[in-house]
């Protein structure tokens, strides 16, 4: 199976604090995404890392790729309380020209409290 | 990117009885897809909605239970048949695109209760 595992499976840090999670994959990839879901609402696509691609940013995140260790992990920095969420990794595998097959196979998430 | 919208947002249904959920993107998409989030748990892929032909199943969804319709570029559904309390979960609508991007982007999903 491809699906992934993401630690640690719940995370409790203070306001300010930096959080690290972590995901890890069992097969060879197209991309990585990751999502935040709020109170088992839709899901809110955060970033996506290619294969070919080590790091990415976007605002207070950060997210690393080792495709030798087939592991990816997502900061968070300056932790606000509205990042209150669970978190998921999904990873997407590869098909004709560079994109993916497009179905996505998701992590167990991580579940991120942030107290003001 | 791709809004996403979902009908009914919740519902609460009888079992045995069926319910038909929609999905709304604002965009043409290449791709579509279901999924469903079982209480405490993470997203499985049910199907891939393909448009003008079956939908693609994976192992352990069959069409007769979960039937899937895509009529177009922008537009699916997934209807949750026969259904018992196992099937109480929320389902997700999900697209590709548009354009050749591989973000995909997820609706609000529908919280589906079977007593």
């Amino acid at each position: 199976s491809q699906q992934g595992e993401e630690d640690p499976q719940a995370l409790s840090i203070q306001e300010g604090e930096n959080a690290t999670m972590n995901c890890s994959y069992k097969t060879s990839i197209n991309n990585l995404q990751w999502y935040r879901q709020n109170s088992g609402r839709g899901l809110v696509h955060l970033i996506l890392i290619r294969s070919n691609e080590r790091e990415k940013h976007s605002g207070r995140l950060r997210v690393t790729l080792d495709t030798s260790k087939k592991s990816s992990s997502l900061l968070i920095t300056a932790s606000r309380a509205a990042d209150t969420a669970s978190y998921f990794c999904a990873t997407a595998f590869g098909g004709a020209g560079g994109t993916s097959y497009g179905k996505l196979t998701f992590g167990q998430g991580t579940i991120l409290t942030v107290h003001p | 990117s791709a809004v996403i919208s979902q009908k009914p947002s919740r519902d609460i249904c009888q079992r045995g009885t069926s319910l038909t959920i929609q999905c709304q993107v604002d965009s043409q998409v290449t791709m579509m897809f279901w999924y469903r989030q079982q209480p405490g748990q993470s997203l499985t892929l049910i199907a891939t909605a393909n448009q003008g032909s079956e939908a693609t199943y994976e192992s352990g969804f069959v069409i007769d239970k979960f039937p899937i319709s895509r009529p177009n570029l922008t537009f699916s559904t997934l209807t949750v048949s026969n259904m018992s309390p196992e099937d109480s979960s929320i389902y997700l609508c999900s697209a590709r695109g548009p354009g050749n991007t591989d973000t995909q982007y997820f609706g609000p999903g529908t919280r589906l209760t079977v007593l």
